[in-house]
């Protein structure tokens, strides 16, 4: 069955530029999505179609997909920025979930 | 401004069935398709399955044999049915709007989740 991977921690300091990777067989055939969520709430879409913004999500905000990785992206981090990250992905008719990657901005 | 509200029990026993509603509020259940999502305690999210407001579904291959996905037009609203349930199912339940119609869509509205424990 297809999996998506990611890295279940990366770190990053205030100000720089955080990547998390989402890897998966021929994944950049395939739109890639990221949800952020934060302790207690519903997770929200910030990348749609592999490098779209939603209407609010801040600039700082970008993906890529190519190959077998999505990336998301986040420049110029902020500690608001801290928070669980999650990709999606469908494969055959059916929508898949990355374990998720938890960011700290310290 | 889409809103979606879970409902249900809170509390479910092993071995019984989990039922859970979605109202939608502020736009039409039409013409769009509606999941459910569940994340356990401390883990990862885990799509459930689709159903297009015609009624058509799709489930979560791992979930199929378990699992009924309902919606009612005249009252904007979907529901969630897993029957024979353990502790395993113990998870916070989303309900969610894909943001396009079909294959490769992702999820724009969300609720606000309700946790969903099986307990005897």
């Amino acid at each position: 069955s297809y999996e998506l991977t990611q890295p279940p921690s990366v770190s990053v300091s205030p100000g720089q530029t955080a990547s998390i990777s989402c890897s998966g067989d021929k994944l950049g055939n395939k739109y890639t999505c990221w949800y952020q969520q934060k302790p207690g709430q519903s997770p929200l879409l910030v990348i749609y179609q592999d490098t779209k913004r939603p209407s609010g999500i801040p600039e700082r905000f970008s993906g890529s997909n190519s190959g077998n990785t999505a990336t998301l992206t986040i420049s110029g981090t902020q500690a608001m920025d801290e928070a669980d990250y999650y990709c999606q992905a469908w494969d055959s008719a059916t929508v898949l979930f990355g374990g998720g990657t938890k960011l700290t901005v310290l | 401004q889409v809103q979606l509200q879970e409902s249900g029990p809170g509390l479910v026993k092993p071995s019984e069935t989990l039922s859970l509603t979605c109202i939608v509020s502020g736009g039409s259940i039409s013409s769009y398709y509606w999941s459910w999502i569940r994340q356990p305690p401390g883990k990862g999210l885990e799509w459930i399955g689709y159903i297009y407001y015609t009624g058509s579904t799709n489930y979560n291959p791992s979930l199929k044999s378990r699992v009924t996905i309902s919606v009612d037009t005249s009252k904007n609203q979907f529901s969630l049915r897993l029957n024979s349930v353990t502790a395993a199912d113990t998870a916070v339940y989303y309900c969610a709007r894909h943001q396009e119609a079909g294959y490769g869509s992702s999820f724009d509205y969300w609720g606000q989740g309700t946790l969903v424990t099986v307990s005897s």
